[in-house]
C-alpha cells in the first residue's frame, strides 16, 4: 500500500510565476489536507478537502492560493504569482475519514527566486 | 484558542532516555499526536493518544498526558543515534474540525 505521494519533490520558480503542487492520497483515503512549513517553524494548516469539496479553508491565504481535489486524479495546490515569502515546504496528508489519523507525504519544497 | 508550544532543543547521550515536552491551550482537544521529521523528509507518525487516556506505551515510546495541565510528553527509552530528528506534537480539536495544530518542533540530538 503506497503512502501519500507528492510531486514534484522540489520546485523552483521565479517571482510572478505559478506553482502547482500535486498530492495523491493513500489508497482508500478520500480526505486530503495541505499544510505549509516555513523555515524553522512548525506546520500550519492550510486547507482540508474531500473529493470535489473544500471542507475547511480557514488557513488559506485570501489571494493567489487555491486548492482542488477532483473526482479523478490528485489534489492540486496552486499558487499564482509566487513571491519570495511563498518559499516553504508544502506537505499533504490524507486520512480515511474525518476522525482518522492523518498520514503525511514527503512534501514539496518550493523555492522562489 | 489554539497554541502548541515545545522547547526547541534537546541533547541526550546514546542509551539514555529522552523526554520531549509539549503544552497546548485548547481544552477541547480530542487526539494528540507525535510526529518525527528527519532532515529533508516528511512527517512520520510515531504515536497518538486519545484525550481520555493518561498514558500509552508502544515499544520504546511512552506518551503521558496530563489533561488538567494541558501537558503532553514523549519519552524515548534507550535513545539511539537514529532517533536524532525533529519531533512535533500536534493536537486535533473537537467540534467538527479536522485540522491539526502543530507545535514548533523539538530538535533531538543524540550524542555518542
Amino acid at each position: 500500500n503506497a503512502g501519500v505521494m507528492q510531486n514534484p519533490r522540489h520546485l523552483v520558480r521565479r517571482r510572478g510565476q505559478e506553482a502547482r503542487l500535486r498530492c495523491s492520497p493513500m489508497k482508500g483515503h478520500s480526505h486530503v489536507y495541505w499544510y505549509r512549513q516555513l523555515p524553522e517553524e512548525g506546520l500550519k494548516f492550510m486547507v482540508y478537502l474531500q473529493k470535489e469539496n473544500i471542507i475547511d479553508e480557514s488557513g488559506m491565504p485570501k489571494e493567489r492560493f487555491s486548492a482542488e481535489f477532483p473526482k479523478e486524479g490528485p489534489s492540486i495546490l496552486r499558487i499564482q504569482q509566487v513571491v519570495r515569502g511563498d518559499s516553504a515546504a508544502y506537505f499533504c496528508a490524507s486520512s480515511a475519514g474525518t476522525k482518522e489519523t492523518q498520514y503525511f507525504g514527503p512534501g514539496t519544497r518550493l523555492l522562489v527566486l | 484558542g489554539e497554541d502548541v508550544e515545545q522547547s526547541l532543543f534537546l541533547s541526550v547521550r546514546e542509551g539514555d532516555s529522552s523526554v520531549i515536552n509539549c503544552t497546548y491551550t485548547d481544552s477541547s482537544s480530542t487526539y494528540l499526536y507525535w510526529y518525527k521529521q528527519e532532515p529533508g523528509a516528511g512527517l512520520q507518525l510515531l504515536t497518538y493518544i486519545f484525550s481520555n487516556m493518561d498514558m500509552k506505551q508502544d515499544q520504546r515510546l511512552t506518551v503521558l498526558l496530563n489533561k488538567k495541565d494541558k501537558h503532553l510528553s514523549l519519552r524515548i527509552a534507550d535513545t539511539q543515534t537514529g532517533d536524532s530528528a525533529i519531533y512535533f506534537c500536534a493536537e486535533k480539536v473537537g467540534g467538527g474540525g479536522n485540522k491539526l495544530t502543530f507545535g514548533t518542533g523539538t530538535q533531538l540530538k543524540v550524542e555518542l
